[in-house]
């Protein structure tokens, strides 16, 4: 069975803090995804890669940025955490090209800035 | 029309009842169609995947209508153990996924 292991349940972060949220799989997936879910807005895309060293724009990139050194792991940078970065946060990755083989979520990172 | 659209609900139907969801999106080459399952402070689940021949899975049924964009989730005989939030999921390019914002179900003793 597919683990997308998130380190974090909870997190509260100052504003203006680098917070790195990370994400690691267990099962060799190329792609590997990064969300958020706000209550109105549903799930929105931050930044996906499709290999190692590779790394795409979502739709809300803004403040954000990504690094992938190994296959297994996606982390997330909020370079300088604000307010309106929280919100809860879903690492994903897939075996395929998404579009071809389901998403397999972990159980999200709720993260508080205060 | 926005990229993918669903009615938030909620649904509350009785134990037993049929429920239809319907969800429309605007790309029309889109080629991929999913329904996810949500439920209440969990992660996102691949329910099924929505085929252009229509798919059944137990109580599930998922169609497609291209001509009209939009699919369909269909579940018979709810279980309490069905209330949750359902996303319709369709592919945006080769390697992403647009997320509709859910419809919630909620099923009655």
């Amino acid at each position: 069975d597919v683990k997308v292991t998130q380190s974090s349940r909870y997190l509260v972060k100052r504003t203006g803090e680098k917070v790195f949220l990370e994400c690691v799989q267990d099962m060799d997936h190329e792609n590997m995804f990064w969300y958020r879910q706000d209550p109105g807005l549903g799930l929105r895309l931050i930044y996906f890669s499709y290999d190692v060293k590779m790394k795409e724009k979502g739709d809300i990139p803004e403040g954000y940025s990504v690094s992938r050194e190994k296959k297994e792991r996606f982390s997330l940078i909020l370079e300088s955490a604000s307010t309106n970065q929280t919100s809860m946060y879903l690492c994903a990755s897939s075996s395929e090209a998404a579009q071809y083989s389901p998403l397999h979520f972990g159980n999200g990172t709720r993260l508080t800035v205060t | 029309r926005k990229e993918v659209e669903q009615d938030p609900g909620p649904f509350n139907v009785p134990e037993g009842a049929t429920v239809a969801f319907n969800c429309t999106y605007s790309n029309s080459a889109s080629q991929s169609f999913f329904w996810y399952r949500q439920d209440c402070r969990k992660e996102p689940k691949l329910l099924m995947s929505v085929y252009s021949s229509g798919n059944e899975d137990g109580r599930f049924t998922a169609q497609l209508n291209r001509a009209s964009q939009y699919i369909s989730l269909l579940i018979r005989d709810s279980k309490l153990s069905d209330s949750a939030t359902y996303l319709c999921v369709v592919n945006k390019g080769y390697s992403t996924l647009t997320f509709g914002k859910g419809t919630m179900l909620l099923v009655s003793p």
